[in-house]
């Protein structure tokens, strides 16, 4: 069975510094990965995905994400933080075969200081 | 908007009681899913059903059920609600298929007291 980690629960940055939240996973094959992001009081939003080919994957709102296969890693970055992307963000690793249902991470919470 | 509604959004019950939390998918898509989130869980998968029928199932406790709808939509029924089943429900919805992107509804919040 697959597994997610984020290792940190709370990460605090500036507005206009750059970001990276961690992602490691557990998974025999190539797995599909994931980032999903939870304003307060809303659902998960897809952010971007990986399922194959480029690495270096780009989604919205400025985010992307590098799949390393060595390091068994998918983290998100973003050159420089909005007030408005705090919020929780959630990484998860779809398997590529049986029931196809993701695993999520417990979620990182990102808290932006003016 | 992610196309998926949750209806009701908040819901306060009592121990003992039953509640049926409604979801209905984004046009087009044949699957949902069901899940919990809670502060010492996260985000649990509970239940998906494509088509009408069951097609995994995740950590739903005895006590919780669901079905779909041949419109597609999806109640998911919980039943002698305890204090610890308190949390946010989410309902996903996905065409199905090998590359499972969802998307989620905004949660139904329920406080059992």
């Amino acid at each position: 069975a697959q597994s997610v980690t984020q290792p940190d629960i709370h990460i605090t940055v500036s507005e206009g510094a750059s970001l990276e939240l961690r992602c490691n996973y557990s998974y025999g094959a190539t797995p599909y990965l994931f980032w999903y992001v939870q304003s307060p009081g809303q659902g998960l939003q897809l952010l971007l995905k990986y399922f194959s080919g480029d690495t270096l994957v780009q989604g919205i709102k400025g985010f992307e994400a590098e799949f390393k296969r060595s390091q068994s890693s998918f983290n998100l970055r973003k050159p420089s933080v909005h007030w408005s992307d705090a919020a929780e963000y959630f990484c998860a690793v779809g398997a590529t075969g049986g029931s196809y249902i993701p695993t999520f991470g417990r979620g990182t919470s990102l808290i932006v200081h003016p | 908007d992610s196309g998926v509604t949750q209806t009701p959004k908040h819901l306060i019950t009592a121990t003992g009681q039953r509640v049926t939390l409604r979801c209905s998918p984004r046009s087009g898509d044949l699957s949902v899913y069901w899940y919990q989130q809670s502060l010492d869980q996260g985000l649990q998968f509970l239940i998906q059903y494509y088509n009408g029928e069951e097609r995994a199932k995740g950590n739903i406790l005895e006590r919780f059920s669901a079905q779909q709808f041949p419109d597609l939509h999806s109640e998911l029924n919980l039943s002698s609600l305890e204090l610890g089943d308190s949390a946010l429900y989410f309902c996903a919805s996905s065409v199905d298929g090998a590359k499972n992107i969802q998307y989620f509804g905004a949660g139904t919040r329920l406080s059992v007291l």
